[in-house]
């Protein structure tokens, strides 16, 4: 929806290179969610944030959810083939809302 | 994989015809959404129900109808077809509501055309 900006809309990297998206909101959120959608498939929640400040990880991901509450972003640490992707971030703003996605390629 | 699936799994029909497309689950999940997926809008709610004969506008609705008169299903109507409701349409389930901070489940997907 209009209250969320998930940036960048494509990105293209080297395998082992790092990727980062960011999802900036309007307004402070009470919890934001990550999902990931390969390319034909559906999308497939990975994580949920909560807290101000929180920092989770799953094995090369790192998800962080601002002080404020009211940004979050998606890091991997040197891509694979298989991070190939749309990135979404989710949350309560009002209804439930998605991002418009960041498209990750990946170049062997 | 959450035990949803989505039928027909692709269709193409003409502006101004009917079409109803029905989501499944097994997971007796008491909340479940349709979405359609655009290019360049991510995913996008239509419709959403909290329960049997318990539904509510998503923020794409015009155009679309919805029925659920089961826990496992929720049908997705189109009563009048047309060019720009050609989409990827999603169903999704979960436990709570998404607002709440719970995942939702996806299934495969309705690649619908309308010519």
């Amino acid at each position: 929806g209009q209250q969320v900006m998930q940036i960048p809309q494509y990105q293209h990297v080297q395998e082992g290179e790092d990727f980062t998206t960011y999802c900036n909101s309007s307004t402070t959120l009470s919890n934001i969610q990550w999902y990931k959608q390969r390319p034909g498939g559906h999308p497939v929640f990975l994580i949920q944030l909560v807290k101000s400040g929180e920092v989770k990880k799953q094995k090369r991901l790192t998800f962080q959810f601002g002080e404020a509450k009211k940004n979050s972003s998606l890091h991997i640490t040197a891509t694979q083939t298989t991070d190939v992707g749309t990135y979404f971030c989710a949350g309560p703003w009002g209804q439930f809302y998605f991002g418009t996605g960041t498209s990750l390629t990946v170049i062997p | 994989d959450a035990g949803i699936t989505q039928s027909p799994r692709h269709k193409v029909t003409e502006t101004g015809t009917p079409v109803t497309l029905r989501c499944h689950q097994t997971e007796n999940h008491r909340y479940m959404y349709w979405y359609r997926q655009d290019p360049g809008h991510g995913l996008r709610l239509i419709h959403y129900s909290y329960g049997v004969k318990d539904t509510d506008k998503g923020e794409v609705s015009d155009g679309y109808s919805v029925s659920r008169s089961k826990t496992e299903d929720f049908l997705l109507t189109l009563e009048s077809a047309t060019s720009s409701q050609t989409s990827v349409y999603f169903c999704a389930i979960s436990e709570r509501p998404g607002t709440s901070g719970y995942e939702q489940y996806f299934g495969p997907g309705t690649r619908l055309t309308v010519t």
